[in-house]
């Protein structure tokens, strides 16, 4: 799989707009952009995921760079739920294993 | 069920008896994975079944790790001889054909002493 670059950490004030960025300079034109979240104590949990298009649903919404080599997930309203390990993946058109990166540590300030 | 399963959600056992944690994956979901986390650590795969084909064991960290899955759907990872640094969180996922979303289990925290 093709590799991805995250911000180690972020923080973040409740109620506020969260955009967290990822690089995939190396991306291909198969190559869906998913992105997942680990709370604490819990398994990953799905958030959105994406081939060229922007798009949106109830948890968040992803938008994709022209060129495809830079995504940004955007949390409209952060909650303290939303604190948690956010990862960015880039998976074929397949169901082939997702490959974990280290993620980027959302805090989420009351 | 409504979600991945996994049993048991922590197990104990002593450095050298043999384990065996449960996936039941969400019903009709073709593919499942197994990874597992240590402590602080990030997601590491260990193995891929998709439908009928071969699985992809490229993940298992040694050949004490070994995993079945029956009839397409419940699965069973093995861990014979478990040593200390075995000792991590577990979490089974499944997926369909139809998207290509993941769902994951609560996972089996396993701790050998």
């Amino acid at each position: 799989d093709a590799k991805t670059t995250q911000p180690n950490s972020m923080e973040s004030n409740e109620e506020e707009p969260v955009h967290l960025p990822c690089n995939h300079s190396t991306i291909s034109g198969t190559d869906y952009i998913h992105w997942y979240r680990q709370l604490p104590s819990q398994g990953p949990e799905y958030v959105i995921h994406g081939l060229t298009s922007n798009v949106n649903n109830r948890m968040a919404s992803l938008a994709i760079a022209e060129d495809r080599k830079s995504s940004t997930l955007i949390l409209h309203r952060a909650t303290l739920r939303d604190a948690a390990v956010y990862y960015c993946i880039l998976r074929d058109g397949g169901n082939t294993p997702l490959v974990f990166g280290k993620g980027t540590r959302l805090s989420v300030i009351a | 069920g409504a979600g991945v399963s996994q049993s048991p959600s922590n197990k104990v056992t002593e450095k050298g008896k043999d384990v065996e944690l449960r996936c039941d994956p969400i019903s009709g979901h073709t593919a499942l994975y197994w990874y597992r986390q240590s402590l602080g650590q990030g997601l590491e795969f260990l193995i891929y079944f998709q439908g009928n084909s071969a699985p992809d064991k490229s993940g298992l960290p040694s050949d004490r790790f070994s995993a079945e899955r029956t009839g397409g759907s419940v699965s069973t990872l093995t861990i014979q001889r478990t040593q200390q640094e075995d000792s991590a969180v577990y979490l089974c996922a499944s997926s369909s054909n139809a998207n290509r979303v993941s769902l994951f289990g609560s996972g089996t925290r396993l701790t050998v002493v």
